[in-house]
């Protein structure tokens, strides 16, 4: 198993460039989210998807999209790049109750996405 | 809703001492637990997690927590610090049966000589 997998590893956009982060599971999760690093402040839920074709919003989702059309791919979307959008970006998978009978599933996390926005 | 409190963004021990990481968390709703560790550069691996079968919860590389309710904290320890602890350590919740994570905002662990 590969696990979870995030391109590119760096990214350097200018201000008002739209791209897309990408992220793949191996794992067969239902439960597929993005977080954003940012000194000091953890890690924040931009959105989460609870199975392909159902999306919802986390703790800062403004400037960002997601869609979710198969269980393994969960991209992102950034559709015009702003300098504080510069940060490291995760992508983590789990199993859900509904599928495992159980909470408090681990999150297993990629390896992450280092963008700046200059 | 949760939260998580992470007492200390930065705490240095010198190798062979006692590391202690503070969290507290707050949660309408029986929460699960976790710590997890991220070295430099890399993206972050569980090192244990709290999910209501035993109050003293053992985890990867020597280090463990206990679940207090009473003081609704959780907070991670080690006996004996090595130079490869060095690392930043976040502390999660996430509560009932939904999937998602609250974090903390991280402490630094600096292991000195």
């Amino acid at each position: 198993n590969a696990g979870v997998t995030q391109t590119p590893k760096f990214q350097v956009l200018k201000t008002g460039q739209s791209m897309t982060l990408q992220c793949a599971q191996d794992m067969n999760h239902e439960y597929m989210s993005w977080y954003r690093q940012d000194p000091g402040m953890g890690l924040r839920l931009i959105h989460y998807s609870v199975g392909a074709g159902i999306t919802d919003q986390g703790e800062v989702p403004n400037g960002y999209n997601v869609s979710r059309s198969t269980t393994e791919d969960f991209p992102l979307r950034l559709l015009s790049a702003a300098p504080s959008q510069t940060s490291v970006y995760f992508c983590a998978s789990s199993t859900t109750f509904r599928t495992s009978r159980s909470a408090g599933n681990e999150q297993f996390f990629g390896p992450g996405t280092r963008l700046t926005v200059l | 809703a949760q939260s998580v409190t992470q007492l200390g963004s930065h705490v240095s021990v010198s190798e062979g001492a006692l590391v202690l990481l503070r969290c507290n968390y707050s949660s309408s709703v029986p929460p699960y637990l976790f710590w997890y560790v991220q070295y430099p550069n890399q993206g972050l691996q569980l090192l244990l997690k709290y999910t209501s079968a035993a109050t003293l919860v053992k985890g990867i590389n020597g280090f463990e927590a206990e679940f207090k309710k009473s003081e609704t904290s959780f907070h991670l320890t080690k006996p004996s610090a090595h130079m490869s602890d060095a690392a930043e350590y976040f502390c999660a919740v996430s509560a009932g049966t939904a999937s998602k994570l609250t974090f903390g905002t991280g402490t630094r662990l600096q292991v000195t000589l």
